[in-house]
């Protein structure tokens, strides 16, 4: 069954910051591997998708990693803003569901 | 336009109840979850619907029921709740049943159980 970790559970940064956010997963045999953003009271929003094939994929100053065959992804974040404050999830496409981590929480001070 | 919306947004009531969590989605997507956050954030699916007809049903207990009315509409009735049914339930919609379309969340209905 894959399980899927993230660390830290909850992160501090002042702004400016570059980060990495961490997730791994167990089984490698996957199709795809997402990166989410949940507000406080909110749902989740997709932010990065990456397929198996990949190795990583950008979007503005965010940037996704994928290396399968240790079972591992990074969520870079580049010059942190206090927006950008919020809990980050991934989670790991197998066929028709997706397993996800239990999050990391940033918290990016002024 | 909300693209994926859910009520109530939160749900407090006492044990054994029964009460009922709607969802609806305007992206025209063929397919629907509900996704149950517990306390630590652990976000696990519980059911999925494609075109009306169920696809995932991850050991749920016989007391949650989803209903389908159509492919727009996904409903999570739950009888004689417990306490251990408190948490976010969460609904999403993907164009097909493929992992590789993104998902939609709505916004979640917090469920607490007095």
């Amino acid at each position: 069954k894959q399980e899927v970790t993230q660390i830290p559970a909850a992160l501090s940064v002042p702004e400016g910051e570059n980060l990495v956010l961490n997730c791994s997963f167990t089984d490698s045999a996957i199709y795809n591997l997402q990166w989410f953003r949940q507000d406080p009271g909110k749902g989740l929003t997709s932010l990065l998708l990456i397929q198996s094939s990949q190795r990583e994929q950008t979007s503005g100053r965010l940037n996704a990693s994928l290396d399968k065959s240790s079972g591992r992804s990074t969520l870079y974040i580049a010059a942190s803003q206090p927006g950008d404050s919020a809990t980050y999830l991934c989670a790991v496409g197998n066929f028709n569901k997706f397993y996800f981590g239990s999050g990391t929480k940033l918290n990016v001070k002024p | 336009d909300t693209a994926v919306s859910q009520t109530p947004k939160y749900l407090v009531t006492q044990m054994g109840n029964d009460k009922s969590i709607k969802c609806e989605q305007n992206l025209g997507h063929d397919t629907m979850y509900w996704y149950k956050q517990d306390s630590k954030k652990f976000l696990k699916i519980m059911f999925s619907y494609n075109n009306k007809e169920l696809i995932i049903n991850e050991t749920v207990p016989n007391r949650f029921s989803p209903k389908s009315p159509d492919k727009a509409h996904l409903n999570l009735h739950i009888n004689s709740l417990e306490l251990g049914d408190s948490a976010v339930y969460f609904c999403a919609s993907s164009q097909d049943i493929s992992v590789n379309q993104p998902q939609h969340f709505g916004d979640g209905t917090r469920l607490s159980i007095l």
